[in-house]
């Protein structure tokens, strides 16, 4: 089983900071089928990123994502209010697929 | 807009069985280059895939639940389903269904299901 670790596991920012979560993995992951997901308090996951570096639709543009092989980012360039929540990352090149810890982003 | 609703009991007695079901509307469930999953999120924890299904019926399973583990599909109902036997209190969480797609890329509301006498 292919194993995520993200970091860090809680980020306390300000709006208006630059936001950097971190994805590892245990082994390469094929063809970059990378995802990033966003989590509010009592709602589903949006996946934000697919393919380690795409923006799914409605996506706003601070949102960016990077990396292949083993190392994945995402990057938040200038956070908003509604950006501090809980985000996975989320392999689906090999099954299981299987889903990071999370990273919390609070307020500073 | 495609949707996904999940429905079933909300309370499950430990060893028995926990049915769901995935009620997709806005697009067919029978159409190509889609699987649909379910992923589930026991509560204050992380998020975890139990497995996927095609329309015509394949299946993918985490094996860490597969011999308890069942999905089904319905395509005249437009909706696919979960077994999972043998329940503990560990398999109380929020159970999602998904559509993959581009990655996981539209998810139902949820729906919480507990195992408890």
């Amino acid at each position: 089983e292919l194993v995520l670790t993200q970091s860090p596991g809680t980020l306390s920012l300000s709006p208006g900071e630059r936001a950097t979560l971190s994805c590892g993995a245990s082994q390469s992951i094929s063809s970059s089928n990378l995802a990033w997901y966003q989590q509010k308090p009592g709602q589903a996951p949006r996946l934000l990123i697919y393919g380690a570096s795409s923006r799914a639709t409605g996506i706003p543009d601070r949102f960016s994502g990077s990396g292949s092989g083993t190392d994945f980012t995402l990057t938040i360039s200038r956070l908003e209010p509604e950006d501090f929540a809980v985000y996975y990352c989320q392999q689906y090149g090999s099954s299981p697929y299987t889903f990071g810890q999370g990273t919390r982003l609070d307020v500073k | 807009q495609l949707q996904l609703q999940e429905s079933g009991p909300g309370l499950v007695r430990p060893s028995e069985t926990l049915s769901l079901t995935c009620t997709v509307s806005g697009g067919s469930i029978s159409r190509s280059s889609y699987y649909w999953g379910w992923i589930r999120q026991p509560p204050g924890k992380g998020l975890e895939w139990i497995g996927n299904i095609y329309y015509t019926g394949s299946t993918y399973y985490n094996p860490s639940l597969k011999s308890r583990v069942t999905m089904s599909v319905d395509t005249s109902k437009n909706q696919f389903s979960l077994k999972l036997t043998s329940v503990t209190a560990a398999d109380t969480a929020v159970y999602y269904c998904a559509r993959q797609g581009l990655a996981l890329d539209y998810w139902g509301q949820g729906i919480l299901a507990s195992v408890s006498s």
